[in-house]
């Protein structure tokens, strides 16, 4: 069955730290990766996505996602925390062949930031 | 990027009345859109698959009398909460997606989502 974890639920950490949110999937063919922001009262924005190539994929805002198909896991992670991040980060799987397709969302990761 | 609008963002209905929500695609022509719940601090739960032309298609366990939805254009699909009620409060929100072309998958772009309210 096609499903998305992220393990932590809610993750503080201080301005200018560095973060790392954890996402791990089950999918059965090939995934397309997804991580998308949401503010609260809003919809959501991509961060960024990864189809195919490196491994390693650039996003807005400063963000980065690894993708590593050993652990199945595609972590995003960013050096230097601003305040303006703190928000609710979902990651998020689909077969993104098709504009017909569906996209699960893992449960979601609450980033608060300690000034 | 490509830009969905959701109307209304905030709504406030009694018990009993029906509500209806509208999910545009402002600037590309969507023949799949796609209708989300979101419950307070939760994730988005896939509600249905509206798609132009045709009957929408469910999610296991959502009842498709009390949330009607209608494709009828490229650009518009709406979502009808029928009799609502207080357990219908919540944060709707509907996507749609566009094949991003050159073999690199698609993308789906959100409305701003809707309150919705039931007093």
């Amino acid at each position: 069955a096609q499903s998305v974890t992220q393990p932590d639920i809610h993750i503080t950490v201080s301005e200018g730290a560095s973060l790392e949110l954890r996402c791990n999937y089950s999918y059965g063919a090939t995934p397309y990766l997804f991580w998308y922001v949401q503010s609260p009262g809003q919809g959501l924005q991509l961060l960024l996505k990864y189809f195919s190539g490196d491994t390693l994929v650039q996003g807005i805002k400063g963000f980065e996602a690894e993708f590593k198909r050993s652990q199945s896991s595609f972590n995003l992670r960013k050096p230097s925390v601003h305040w303006s991040d703190a928000a609710e980060y979902f990651c998020a799987v689909g077969p993104g062949y098709s504009s017909a397709s569906k996209i699960i969302f893992g449960s979601g990761t609450r980033l608060s930031i300690r000034p | 990027g490509a830009v969905v609008s959701q109307h209304p963002s905030r709504v406030i209905c009694k018990s009993g009345t029906s509500v209806k929500i509208e999910c545009r695609s402002l600037d590309f022509q969507a023949t799949t859109m796609f209708w989300y719940r979101q419950f307070p601090k939760q994730s988005l739960m896939l509600m249905a698959t509206s798609n132009e032309g045709s009957k929408a298609t469910y999610e296991q366990g959502v009842e498709k009398d009390k949330f009607l939805i209608n494709h009828a254009s490229l650009t518009l699909s709406t979502l009808t909460v029928t009799s609502a009620h207080p357990e219908d409060s919540s944060f709707y929100i509907c996507s749609a997606t566009l094949p991003a072309g050159g073999g690199l998958g698609t993308e789906a772009f959100f409305g701003q989502g809707t309150r919705l309210t039931v007093v």
